[in-house]
């Protein structure tokens, strides 16, 4: 089955403890990217990837790191995290393509105490 | 900046039909996209616009004017199950997604 696999699904955990979320996706697709929906505030693009090793910031990108070693992962790391990242973190996936659209995972909810 | 612009919450009854309006100002277009999200869950594709026109898709409908930033997405024959947000997202020149911040639609029996 196609789809984009996160992981936590939810979170809970204290400011400045390192965490890491997982993103994979199964359709061999190029471009990747992370938001983070706030309420009255929607979808809001943290980092996002075109390709393998070739990422960039989003809006937001403040306090996230990513990678893209392989094509099917894209990680979001808070080295620091502080409880503004409190939030419901979204992965995307699609292909190359103006007619693509972004396929997402499941969520994962983070509360930073 | 770029701006997408859509109503933040509309009401409607079961079994009528719905519009919900987005216009947007991005810098250059690559298309419009509808999604639909229900509460605590991933946003799922509806619908993409890049000509103008109207687009048909079972009760779901998409219209689109370039020349004037305008998109609707239109639901007929609205069933409960149709409650949920409704974002509307433009591809900009850098082949860049904006989302705008959703309708959060409520169908009354």
């Amino acid at each position: 089955e196609a789809q984009v696999t996160q992981n936590p699904r939810y979170l809970i955990t204290v400011t400045g403890k390192k965490l890491t979320v997982t993103c994979s996706q199964n359709m061999n697709h190029e471009y990747m990217s992370w938001y983070r929906q706030d309420p009255g505030l929607g979808l809001r693009q943290i980092y996002y990837s075109m390709n393998v090793e070739v990422t960039d910031k989003g809006d937001v990108p403040e306090g996230y790191k990513v990678s893209r070693k392989e094509k099917r992962n894209f990680p979001l790391i808070l080295e620091s995290p502080s409880p503004n990242q409190t939030s419901l973190y979204f992965c995307a996936s699609r292909r190359q393509g103006n007619n693509q659209p972004q396929h997402f995972g499941d969520g994962t909810r983070l509360s930073i105490l | 900046g770029q701006n997408i612009d859509q109503p933040t919450e509309m009401t409607a009854t079961e079994g009528a039909i719905v519009q919900i309006n987005c216009t947007y100002q991005t810098s250059g277009f690559n298309g419009l996209f509808w999604y639909q999200q229900h509460a605590g869950e991933a946003p799922t594709f509806l619908s993409y616009n890049v000509l103008d026109g109207l687009e048909e898709k079972g009760r779901f409908s998409s219209f689109l004017s370039r020349s004037k930033g305008y998109s609707y997405l239109l639901l007929k024959e609205l069933q409960m199950k149709d409650s949920a947000s409704y974002l509307c997202a433009v591809r900009d020149q850098d082949d860049k997604i904006i989302f705008g911040k959703g309708t959060r639609l409520h169908i009354l029996p």
